[in-house]
């Protein structure tokens, strides 16, 4: 799986957009791009993922530069509950047997 | 929304003690694995499972390690003899077949190690 690149932390003022970016260079064609989020001591949580389209879903949108090699992912309005660990994950799609790994995230502060 | 749930939500143990932690995956999954979180550390994979075998496991999961989906509906992490470098958050997850890019986690057991 390709490594990913995230900054350790952010902030974001309750209410505006969390943009949080994450750089996979190495990134291969068949591989995706995941984002999960951990809300402190809770499992991790899915929220979006893609190829090389943009996607949006109810809980955030997914850019993903033309070349592949960066994405971010975006909270529109972000929450005091938004507050968490946030993963960008590289991997092979389609297959369930596939494992996640998890590198050390962008732990975002959302202030009130 | 039906969800991942585990029991215990906090063990504690004695080194040298077996344990069995239990998880009972989304009803229709097929896929299921268990990851690990020491305390400030990362998530870490253990073992992936279908088919009522293991599809891959990590080096953390050695012959102390075990899994079992022993009815149909749970699915169990053994460790045999635990030791202190065992306490960590464990967390349970399951894919379905329909959207196996998603995998849905649990709450998590604490395991604490004395």
């Amino acid at each position: 799986d390709a490594k990913t690149t995230q900054p350790p932390s952010m902030d974001c003022a309750e209410g505006r957009a969390a943009n949080l970016p994450c750089n996979h260079s190495t990134i291969s064609g068949n591989e995706y791009v995941y984002w999960y989020r951990q809300i402190h001591s809770q499992g991790p949580q899915y929220i979006i993922h893609g190829l090389k389209n943009n996607e949006t879903n109810e809980m955030a949108s997914l850019i993903i530069t033309e070349d592949r090699k960066s994405s971010t992912l975006i909270l529109p309005h972000a929450t005091l509950r938004d507050t968490a660990v946030y993963y960008c994950i590289v991997r092979v799609a389609g297959g369930a047997t596939n494992k996640l790994i998890f590198g050390t995230g962008t732990l975002l502060a959302v202030q009130p | 929304e039906p969800e991942v749930t585990q029991t215990p939500s906090h063990q504690v143990t004695q080194m040298g003690q077996e344990v069995i932690l239990r998880c009972v995956p989304i009803s229709n999954h097929l896929y299921f694995y268990w990851y690990r979180q020491i305390l400030g550390q990362k998530v870490e994979f253990l073992v992936s499972f279908y088919n009522n075998e293991i599809s891959e496991k990590s080096e953390i999961f050695d012959d102390q390690f075990s899994v079992e989906r022993p009815d149909g509906s749970n699915f169990t992490l053994k460790i045999r003899s635990t030791k202190l470098e065992d306490s960590a958050m464990y967390f349970c997850a399951s894919t379905s077949f329909r959207s196996p890019d998603t995998q849905y986690f649990g709450p998590g057991t604490r395991l604490t190690v004395l």
